[in-house]
Protein backbone atom coordinates (compact mmCIF):
# COMPACT_ATOMS: atom_id res chain seq x y z
CA UNK A 1 0.00 0.00 0.00
CA UNK A 2 0.94 4.03 -0.60
CA UNK A 3 3.51 5.49 2.41
CA UNK A 4 3.03 9.01 2.51
CA UNK A 5 5.38 10.98 3.97
CA UNK A 6 4.67 14.26 5.93
CA UNK A 7 6.80 17.13 7.10
CA UNK A 8 7.17 18.87 9.11
CA UNK A 9 6.22 16.77 12.11
CA UNK A 10 5.68 19.27 14.44
CA UNK A 11 6.18 23.45 14.74
CA UNK A 12 5.89 26.34 16.50
CA UNK A 13 4.95 29.45 14.85
CA UNK A 14 4.19 33.14 15.86
CA UNK A 15 0.45 34.21 15.32
CA UNK A 16 0.45 35.87 11.85
CA UNK A 17 3.11 34.19 10.07
CA UNK A 18 2.12 30.76 7.76
CA UNK A 19 3.37 27.12 7.84
CA UNK A 20 3.42 24.90 4.67
CA UNK A 21 3.03 21.30 5.74
CA UNK A 22 4.14 18.52 2.82
CA UNK A 23 3.18 15.43 1.68
CA UNK A 24 4.83 12.96 -0.21
CA UNK A 25 3.10 9.68 -1.63
CA UNK A 26 5.69 6.50 -2.53
CA UNK A 27 3.08 5.72 -5.95
CA UNK A 28 0.63 8.06 -7.93
CA UNK A 29 -2.70 9.05 -6.55
CA UNK A 30 -5.57 10.49 -7.88
CA UNK A 31 -6.86 12.00 -5.22
CA UNK A 32 -5.57 13.80 -1.70
CA UNK A 33 -7.46 14.62 1.36
CA UNK A 34 -5.92 16.88 3.83
CA UNK A 35 -7.51 16.82 7.76
CA UNK A 36 -7.55 18.62 10.80
CA UNK A 37 -7.76 17.01 14.09
CA UNK A 38 -7.46 18.11 17.98
CA UNK A 39 -6.00 15.26 20.06
CA UNK A 40 -7.52 12.36 20.92
CA UNK A 41 -10.55 13.53 18.63
CA UNK A 42 -11.85 12.67 15.14
CA UNK A 43 -10.70 14.32 12.31
CA UNK A 44 -12.50 16.88 10.07
CA UNK A 45 -12.17 17.21 6.58
CA UNK A 46 -11.02 20.52 5.02
CA UNK A 47 -10.41 19.84 1.23
CA UNK A 48 -9.51 17.15 -1.53
CA UNK A 49 -6.94 18.21 -3.48
CA UNK A 50 -6.62 16.79 -7.40
CA UNK A 51 -3.72 17.07 -9.54
CA UNK A 52 -4.62 20.23 -12.46
CA UNK A 53 -7.82 21.47 -10.75
CA UNK A 54 -8.74 23.59 -7.88
CA UNK A 55 -8.96 22.32 -4.67
CA UNK A 56 -12.32 21.29 -3.00
CA UNK A 57 -12.88 22.88 0.27
CA UNK A 58 -15.70 21.75 3.05
CA UNK A 59 -17.92 23.90 4.32
CA UNK A 60 -15.87 26.25 7.06
CA UNK A 61 -12.73 26.05 5.29
CA UNK A 62 -11.54 28.77 3.08
CA UNK A 63 -8.68 28.74 0.22
CA UNK A 64 -7.38 31.91 1.46
CA UNK A 65 -6.75 30.38 4.61
CA UNK A 66 -5.72 27.06 3.74
CA UNK A 67 -4.21 27.38 0.55
CA UNK A 68 -3.18 24.08 -1.73
CA UNK A 69 -0.77 23.14 -4.21
CA UNK A 70 -1.07 19.48 -6.26
CA UNK A 71 1.17 20.27 -8.95
CA UNK A 72 1.71 16.17 -9.69
CA UNK A 73 0.09 12.81 -8.33
CA UNK A 74 2.39 12.24 -5.87
CA UNK A 75 2.75 15.39 -4.44
CA UNK A 76 0.31 17.77 -2.14
CA UNK A 77 0.87 21.29 -0.13
CA UNK A 78 -1.19 22.56 2.71
CA UNK A 79 -0.35 26.66 3.90
CA UNK A 80 -2.32 27.63 6.73
CA UNK A 81 -1.92 31.25 6.58
CA UNK A 82 -2.06 34.45 8.86
CA UNK A 83 -2.27 31.86 12.01
CA UNK A 84 -3.88 32.82 15.17
CA UNK A 85 -3.91 30.39 18.26
CA UNK A 86 -7.15 28.59 17.46
CA UNK A 87 -5.10 26.99 13.92
CA UNK A 88 -3.22 25.20 16.51
CA UNK A 89 -4.25 21.93 15.86
CA UNK A 90 -2.56 17.93 14.31
CA UNK A 91 -3.00 18.59 10.26
CA UNK A 92 -2.98 15.05 8.06
CA UNK A 93 -2.75 14.14 5.06
CA UNK A 94 -4.57 11.37 3.17
CA UNK A 95 -4.75 9.54 -0.06
CA UNK A 96 -6.79 6.16 -1.15
CA UNK A 97 -5.26 3.06 -1.29
CA UNK A 98 -5.71 1.64 -4.65
CA UNK A 99 -8.13 -1.19 -4.87
CA UNK A 100 -8.29 -1.88 -0.95
CA UNK A 101 -11.20 0.37 -0.06
CA UNK A 102 -9.52 2.37 2.82
CA UNK A 103 -7.16 5.39 3.56
CA UNK A 104 -3.26 5.87 3.85
CA UNK A 105 -2.50 8.77 6.07
CA UNK A 106 0.49 10.78 6.68
CA UNK A 107 2.39 10.61 10.15
CA UNK A 108 0.99 14.24 10.98
CA UNK A 109 2.21 17.96 11.41
CA UNK A 110 0.93 19.12 15.24
CA UNK A 111 1.54 22.92 14.65
CA UNK A 112 1.35 24.80 18.05
CA UNK A 113 0.29 28.93 17.44
CA UNK A 114 2.01 31.24 20.08
CA UNK B 1 -26.89 14.14 6.61
CA UNK B 2 -24.30 11.29 7.03
CA UNK B 3 -23.43 10.91 10.86
CA UNK B 4 -21.60 7.85 12.25
CA UNK B 5 -21.88 7.58 15.96
CA UNK B 6 -19.58 5.94 18.24
CA UNK B 7 -19.67 4.17 21.67
CA UNK B 8 -18.59 4.53 24.51
CA UNK B 9 -16.04 7.28 24.03
CA UNK B 10 -13.80 6.59 26.39
CA UNK B 11 -12.90 3.12 27.51
CA UNK B 12 -10.42 1.89 30.30
CA UNK B 13 -9.94 -1.53 30.86
CA UNK B 14 -7.19 -3.84 32.70
CA UNK B 15 -4.90 -6.21 29.98
CA UNK B 16 -6.91 -9.88 29.32
CA UNK B 17 -10.12 -7.94 28.85
CA UNK B 18 -12.17 -7.75 26.66
CA UNK B 19 -14.55 -4.91 25.03
CA UNK B 20 -16.19 -3.80 22.25
CA UNK B 21 -16.81 -0.83 20.14
CA UNK B 22 -19.84 0.32 18.23
CA UNK B 23 -20.33 2.52 15.25
CA UNK B 24 -24.24 3.53 14.56
CA UNK B 25 -26.16 5.42 11.38
CA UNK B 26 -29.09 5.85 10.63
CA UNK B 27 -27.62 5.62 6.70
CA UNK B 28 -26.60 3.03 4.62
CA UNK B 29 -23.31 2.84 3.81
CA UNK B 30 -21.89 0.84 0.77
CA UNK B 31 -18.69 0.11 2.80
CA UNK B 32 -16.83 0.94 7.21
CA UNK B 33 -13.64 1.19 8.25
CA UNK B 34 -11.57 1.27 11.00
CA UNK B 35 -8.80 2.77 11.68
CA UNK B 36 -6.57 2.72 15.04
CA UNK B 37 -4.26 5.80 16.08
CA UNK B 38 -1.59 5.93 17.92
CA UNK B 39 -0.42 9.37 19.46
CA UNK B 40 2.01 11.02 17.27
CA UNK B 41 1.10 9.10 14.17
CA UNK B 42 -1.62 9.67 11.60
CA UNK B 43 -4.58 6.36 11.74
CA UNK B 44 -3.37 3.18 10.09
CA UNK B 45 -6.53 1.04 8.29
CA UNK B 46 -7.23 -2.01 10.27
CA UNK B 47 -10.26 -3.38 8.12
CA UNK B 48 -12.76 -2.77 5.54
CA UNK B 49 -16.31 -4.43 5.91
CA UNK B 50 -18.23 -4.68 2.53
CA UNK B 51 -20.95 -6.58 2.75
CA UNK B 52 -23.82 -6.94 5.43
CA UNK B 53 -23.63 -9.18 8.33
CA UNK B 54 -20.07 -9.50 7.22
CA UNK B 55 -17.56 -10.89 9.61
CA UNK B 56 -13.83 -10.53 9.65
CA UNK B 57 -11.17 -11.32 12.36
CA UNK B 58 -7.66 -10.11 12.56
CA UNK B 59 -5.67 -11.50 14.94
CA UNK B 60 -7.81 -10.84 18.52
CA UNK B 61 -9.40 -8.03 16.92
CA UNK B 62 -13.43 -9.06 15.19
CA UNK B 63 -14.82 -6.59 13.04
CA UNK B 64 -18.81 -6.97 11.66
CA UNK B 65 -20.85 -5.39 9.64
CA UNK B 66 -24.61 -4.82 10.14
CA UNK B 67 -27.21 -6.84 8.18
CA UNK B 68 -28.59 -3.58 6.82
CA UNK B 69 -25.24 -2.16 6.54
CA UNK B 70 -25.86 0.67 9.15
CA UNK B 71 -23.44 -0.52 12.01
CA UNK B 72 -20.38 -1.92 12.47
CA UNK B 73 -18.53 -3.23 15.68
CA UNK B 74 -15.38 -3.98 16.73
CA UNK B 75 -14.83 -6.51 19.64
CA UNK B 76 -11.22 -6.97 21.28
CA UNK B 77 -10.87 -10.03 23.15
CA UNK B 78 -8.05 -10.42 25.84
CA UNK B 79 -7.00 -6.91 25.30
CA UNK B 80 -3.14 -5.96 25.44
CA UNK B 81 -1.32 -2.50 26.35
CA UNK B 82 -0.29 -2.50 22.90
CA UNK B 83 -3.97 -1.85 21.56
CA UNK B 84 -4.23 1.49 23.68
CA UNK B 85 -5.26 3.80 20.75
CA UNK B 86 -7.63 5.54 19.04
CA UNK B 87 -9.93 3.83 17.09
CA UNK B 88 -12.02 5.42 14.74
CA UNK B 89 -14.64 4.23 11.94
CA UNK B 90 -15.22 5.67 8.66
CA UNK B 91 -17.28 5.70 5.53
CA UNK B 92 -17.48 6.88 2.32
CA UNK B 93 -19.76 10.10 2.49
CA UNK B 94 -22.20 10.72 0.00
CA UNK B 95 -23.39 8.66 -3.19
CA UNK B 96 -21.34 10.24 -5.57
CA UNK B 97 -17.38 8.64 -5.67
CA UNK B 98 -16.00 11.75 -4.44
CA UNK B 99 -13.29 9.77 -2.36
CA UNK B 100 -14.41 11.47 0.64
CA UNK B 101 -14.64 9.77 4.12
CA UNK B 102 -16.88 10.50 6.90
CA UNK B 103 -15.17 9.86 10.22
CA UNK B 104 -16.95 8.57 14.03
CA UNK B 105 -15.70 10.84 16.89
CA UNK B 106 -13.72 8.21 18.03
CA UNK B 107 -13.32 6.03 20.74
CA UNK B 108 -9.82 6.20 23.02
CA UNK B 109 -9.02 3.04 24.68
CA UNK B 110 -6.38 2.60 27.46
CA UNK B 111 -5.53 -0.80 28.69
CA UNK B 112 -3.28 -1.02 31.45
CA UNK B 113 -1.13 -3.86 32.54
Amino acid sequence: SAVISQKPSRDICQRGTSLTIQCQVDSQVTMMFWYRQQPGQSLTLIATANQGSEATYESGFVIDKFPISRPNLTFSTLTVSNLSPEDSSIYLCSAEITGNYGYTFGSGTRLTVV
Amino acid sequence: TQLLEQSPQFLSIQEGENLTVYCNSSSVFSSLQWYRQEPGEGPVLLVTVVTGGEVKKLKRLTFQFGDARKDSSLHITAAQTGDTGLYLCAGPSGSSNTGKLIFGQGTTLQVKP
